[in-house]
């Protein structure tokens, strides 16, 4: 079955510090994976596909296939990265799966 | 174009009466979604369009939802029957080859069945 697990509902740092959001994931073949972002009161949006292999706002992630992970990261994290993030999966066909998602709070 | 709009925002309804929500797309968008989200936890897929086709239903949608999109342009998600755990918020999407099929989202409709 299809799964994406994110293990943190909230993850809390200080300005500057590095951050880690984990996502993990269950399929069989080769998925395509995303992170989403929600800022408060905003729409759901894309932050970044693991095709892409790009750097948005200075977040990356890296699919590491032996593992199942899709973890998003980031070297210091900025008071403006506090929101909502969801990791997701689009494997065969058009259905997407997201995560539970994990809110990210930056103290400063 | 300021995106992709969905109407009503917020729907309050009593148990047992049917509800509508419509979603209107970015243009030239060709895939549609609705996913449902509840609260702490993710969007779950509910259904997808290409065009007016409908491609994929998720299995947990049951028979008291149906979703259309007649023309290919907006998109319609009926509820009959409405229950209490219908309560949620309703999210469209859509995308396009043009996008790399990056999905753009609505603002949502929060379903309240008392």
């Amino acid at each position: 079955a299809q799964r994406v697990t994110q293990p943190e509902k909230l993850l809390s740092v200080f300005k500057g510090a590095p951050v880690e959001l984990k996502c993990n994931y269950s399929y069989s073949g080769s998925p395509e994976l995303f992170w989403y972002v929600q800022y408060s009161r905003q729409r759901l949006q894309l932050l970044l596909r693991h095709i892409s292999r790009e750097s948005i706002k200075g977040f990356t992630a890296d699919l590491n296939k032996g593992e199942t992970s899709f973890h998003l990261k980031k070297p210091f994290a900025q008071e403006e990265d506090s929101a909502m993030y969801y990791c997701a999966l689009e494997g065969g066909g058009f259905k997407t799966i997201f995560g539970a998602g994990t809110r990210l709070f930056v103290k400063a | 174009d300021t995106g992709v709009s969905q109407d009503p925002r917020h729907k309050i309804t009593k148990r047992g009466q049917n509800v509508t929500f419509r979603c209107d797309p970015i243009s030239e968008h060709n895939r549609l979604y609705w996913y449902r989200q509840t609260l702490g936890q993710g969007p779950e897929f509910l259904t997808y369009f290409q065009n007016e086709a409908q491609l994929e239903k998720s299995r947990l949608l049951s028979d008291r939802f149906s979703a259309e999109r007649p023309k290919g342009s907006f998109s319609t998600l009926e509820i009959q029957r409405t229950e209490q755990g219908d309560s949620a918020m309703y999210l469209c999407a859509s995308s396009s080859t043009s996008t790399s099929y990056e999905q753009y989202f609505g603002p949502g409709t929060r379903l309240t069945v008392t």
